[in-house]
């Protein structure tokens, strides 16, 4: 079974630049993540989605954060315009779907520098 | 916020030792994940403990949760540089909202 699949890997960007993010989770997996992880932190939550519609984004910066999950599978994560406290993991996982004991699958993450 | 203290947050041991993690709320939760993170990858779920008091092994990891709910621990029993990694206790909250501790990094020396 393939894993959930992020790109880039790495990116490297002058901030008020704009990047994004994209996730392919898991073939069957309904609820989605996208996590932002500081250096020696843990993930902080940004957004959930629930096949295309969005369950939580209590703690995305919607100001300069959006991200989008067309159709219910693949889903896109933009930041514009990009400030130096936005370096971080930014982390996708996946599941089956949403509850409190449910195994988040996740991928390997993105690795953003804003200089 | 619901905020879930892992402790301590850095710790670096010799192959053979045994160690312990904690992880501690101020609220009562009603089941806990513990994750385990390398370095470039994403964390993998270990275990999830529902019930007060249990006791979950897996090999020579002993995951438990507080009779109260409101902490757990993990314990490795002779430690392997394998082991080396960063390990993230997580709850869901209110609307299935993941928490994740601060993380304890873990370094196996061999």
């Amino acid at each position: 079974e393939a894993g959930v699949a992020q790109s880039p890997r790495y990116k490297i960007i002058e901030k008020r630049q704009s990047v994004a993010f994209w996730c392919n989770p898991i073939s069957g997996h309904a609820t989605l993540y996208w996590y932002q992880q500081i250096l020696g932190q843990g993930p902080k939550l940004l957004i959930q989605f629930q096949n295309n519609g969005v369950v939580d984004d209590s703690q995305l910066p919607k100001d300069r954060f959006s991200a989008e999950r067309l159709k219910g599978v693949d889903s896109t994560l933009k930041i514009q315009p990009a400030k130096l406290e936005d370096s971080a993991v930014y982390l996708c996982a996946s599941s089956l779907g949403p509850g409190t004991t449910v195994e988040q699958f996740f991928g390997p993450g993105t690795r953003l520098t804003v200089l | 916020t619901q905020l879930l203290e892992q402790s301590p947050q850095f710790l670096s041991i010799q192959e053979g030792e045994n160690l312990t993690v904690y992880c501690n709320s101020s609220s009562v939760f009603s089941s806990l994940q513990w994750y385990r993170q390398e370095p470039g990858e994403g964390p993998v779920l270990l275990v999830t403990v529902v019930t007060g008091g249990e006791v979950k092994k897996l090999k020579r990891l002993t995951f438990q949760f507080g009779d109260a709910r409101k902490d757990s621990s993990l314990h490795i029993t002779a430690a392997q540089p394998g082991d080396t990694g960063l390990y993230l206790c997580a709850l869901a909250g209110g609307t299935y909202k993941y928490i994740f501790g601060t993380g304890t990094r873990l370094k196996v020396l061999a």
